[in-house]
């Protein structure tokens, strides 16, 4: 079946390094979404990143991610890390392209910027 | 305002009882979802449901039996309460024809099991 690999549970940075959480993924599908959600303490889980096209990168509040179908990769990547990203991050895949399709979860990395 | 509505924030049961938690959603969307977040496993799929229907269902247990009564509401229907279904449960939308089929997360309703 579809699945998710998040191979950090928890990335200890110190502000203004870079970050990168990793993300592989297994689909029968050809063409999987794959996105990024954020999800702070006590809140729920906020759609930070999305891409379904191979080998173009997507951007969104200093983070961006590539989609690369040949290594089934999707990794978080941000120049420099803020206090404020501290978070638990998810990468989710999304093998149906039908808009009631599931969203299969890692098992999320928790990023944790300190000063 | 709002968009995806969850009520209630929190809700504390006993074991055996059965308890409602409910959804709506504001946002136009036709498919909407379950998740469930615990301690011991991450976002988990539940149900969708696409136009008041159910699309999937990866709950084995028939003791969660999702209602949908609009289309803009799906509630969650929990039977014979176990202490293993603390959990928070995330509700969902989004939108199936015409969008990018990224879904939208409600606030939770966080269950505690006694």
């Amino acid at each position: 079946g579809d699945s998710v690999t998040q191979t950090e549970g928890l990335v200890t940075l110190t502000e203004g390094l870079p970050v990168m959480l990793n993300c592989t993924y297994q689909t029968i599908y050809s063409n999987p979404f794959l996105f990024w959600y954020v999800q702070h303490l006590n809140e729920s889980p906020r759609l930070l990143l999305k891409s379904f096209t191979d080998n173009k990168r997507t951007e969104h509040q200093g983070f961006h991610a590539t989609l690369h179908k040949s290594s089934s990769s999707f990794h978080l990547q941000k120049s420099s890390a803020q206090l404020s990203d501290s978070a638990l991050y998810y990468c989710a895949l999304s093998g149906n392209q039908g808009g009631s399709a599931k969203l299969i979860f890692g098992e999320g990395t928790k990023l944790t910027v300190s000063s | 305002d709002p968009k995806i509505i969850q009520k209630p924030k929190y809700l504390v049961a006993v074991t055996g009882s059965e308890k409602i938690l409910i959804c709506e959603q504001y946002l136009g969307h036709n498919a909407m979802y379950w998740y469930r977040q615990s301690a011991k496993k991450p976002l988990e799929f539940m149900f969708s449901y696409s136009y008041q229907k159910l699309m999937d269902n990866q709950t084995a247990s028939s003791r969660f039996q999702p209602q949908s009564s609009k289309k803009n509401h799906l509630d969650l229907q929990i039977t014979a309460l176990k202490p293993d279904d603390s959990a928070t449960y995330f509700c969902a939308s989004s939108q199936e024809t015409g969008g990018t089929y990224e879904q939208y997360f409600g606030p939770g309703t966080r269950l505690t099991v006694l």
